[in-house]
């Protein structure tokens, strides 16, 4: 089983810096399966990033995916208001299909 | 647009068979494929397994031994049986789509709180 860990576990920023966000693979995520979600309380995860770094429909250019083999980053560019949640990555490549712990993205 | 709902109790007993129902509106089923997700009270995710409209499945390892998941299509649903169920399946269950046969997940359901209780 591929086990994510994400960190920082807490993020803890501005409205309009930049946020990086990693997660390491224990081992190799094939052909790059991986996605990240962002999830805020109450709601159900929203496809951000698939394929490591394509943006799914309508994710504004602000977030960006990359990363290959062991080692992927999120990146948000400029904290928007509504960017403050628990971002979680995913890898789809190998069974069982695993989830990070996530890292959540507070205002400082 | 896509959307997609799960219904089913709220309140399963512990040794019984937890049983969900996803209906999708807006899209056909018969395509791409259809996963549950659940996410336990303040933690995080978990896959549980996931159909193809064909009848195709994939199930959890962990958990694939009480999981079924079957498809209609003739309603446009997709449904989560899970057995023997215990007070750690207690969860938000997500019913959500699969897109172009891969494993992550582009439209989510809003989730249903089950909750294993005698």
């Amino acid at each position: 089983e591929i086990v994510l860990t994400q960190s920082p576990g807490t993020l803890s920023l501005s409205p309009g810096e930049r946020a990086t966000l990693s997660c390491r693979a224990s081992q190799s995520v094939s052909s790059s399966y991986l996605a990240w979600y962002q999830q805020k309380p109450g709601q159900a995860p929203r496809l951000l990033i698939y394929g490591a770094s394509s943006r799914a429909t309508g994710i504004p250019d602000r977030f960006s995916g990359s990363g290959s083999g062991t080692d992927f980053t999120l990146t948000v560019s400029r904290l928007e208001p509504e960017d403050f949640a628990v971002y979680y990555c995913q890898q789809y490549g190998s069974s069982p299909f695993t989830f990070g712990p996530g890292t959540k993205v507070d205002i400082k | 647009q896509l959307q997609l709902q799960e219904s089913g109790p709220g309140l399963v007993k512990p040794s019984e068979t937890l049983s969900l129902t996803c209906t999708v509106s807006g899209g056909s089923i018969s395509s791409h494929y259809w996963g549950w997700i659940r996410q336990p009270p303040g933690k995080g995710l978990e896959c549980i397994g996931s159909i193809y409209y064909s009848g195709n499945t994939y199930y959890n390892p962990s958990l694939k031994s009480r999981v079924t998941i079957s498809v209609d299509t003739s309603k446009n649903q997709f449904s989560l049986k899970l057995s023997s169920v215990t007070a750690a399946d207690t969860a938000v269950y997500y019913c959500a789509r699969g897109p172009w046969g891969f494993y992550f997940f582009d439209y989510w359901g809003q989730g249903t709180l089950v909750t294993v209780s005698s």
